[in-house]
């Protein structure tokens, strides 16, 4: 089945780049997606990128995507300390219909 | 901005009692989702629903579980006999598969408390 594996924590200083990294199986992805959950809180969906790009660019947030390795990372710049949460990786197969498949979750810890 | 609503935040329920949870999905999407959340752990799926009835369900989905659209707007989780184990945030989801990023949204959860 289809499996979505992230590492379990960064640390990085305020005003420091941080890089989160996913890695898929599912080659039918078309969606994958990041998604932010504070303590205590909802899933907030931060950004995703479409199969078929390489990048995608969203003020403080940078998607890279490659379909050819299964890899997809999210880099957050001049990171604030309100960025600290807990970042899932997820993704979806064609149709729009099916399951979202998520990540395990990487705690990102901001240091003032 | 369309939103997934979801009621009670926070549920407490004694062992071996039946909980509805309730969601609200985005009114125009017509494929509905429940995910489970054990605290520290991964978001799980449950079960997706689509014209009336059960698409994909998960091995955690079993016969305790069920869902329903009772109405033209509501999408509920019902746990008929629940377990600690069942102690969990429970997020609704909706999609559209028409628009970019299939619309996939979910609610800010339902915390449920099995003592």
């Amino acid at each position: 089945g289809e499996d979505v594996e992230q590492s379990l924590f960064l640390s990085v200083r305020e005003g420091d780049s941080s890089v989160i990294n996913c890695t898929y199986t599912d080659s039918s992805s078309t969606y994958l997606y990041w998604y932010k959950q504070e303590p205590g809180a909802g899933l907030q969906l931060l950004t995703y990128i479409f199969s078929n790009m390489d990048m995608k660019q969203d003020q403080r947030l940078t998607v890279l995507l490659n379909k050819k390795d299964k890899h997809l990372s999210l880099r957050i710049a001049d990171t604030q300390t309100g960025d600290s949460a807990i970042y899932f990786c997820a993704e979806i197969p064609s149709g729009g219909y099916q399951k979202v498949t998520f990540g395990t979750g990487t705690k990102l810890q901001v240091i003032p | 901005e369309p939103e997934v609503t979801q009621t009670p935040s926070h549920q407490v329920t004694q062992m071996g009692q039946e909980v509805i949870l309730r969601c609200v999905p985005i009114s125009n999407h017509l494929y509905f989702y429940w995910y489970r959340q054990i605290l520290g752990q991964k978001v799980e799926f449950l079960v997706s629903f689509y014209n009336n009835e059960i698409s994909e369900k998960s091995e955690i989905f079993d016969d305790q579980f069920s869902v329903e659209r009772p109405d033209g707007s509501n999408f509920t989780l019902k746990i008929r006999s629940t377990k600690l184990e069942d102690s969990a945030m429970y997020f609704c989801a909706s999609s559209d598969p028409g628009e970019t990023g299939y619309g996939y949204t979910f609610g800010s959860g339902t915390r449920l408390t099995v003592v």
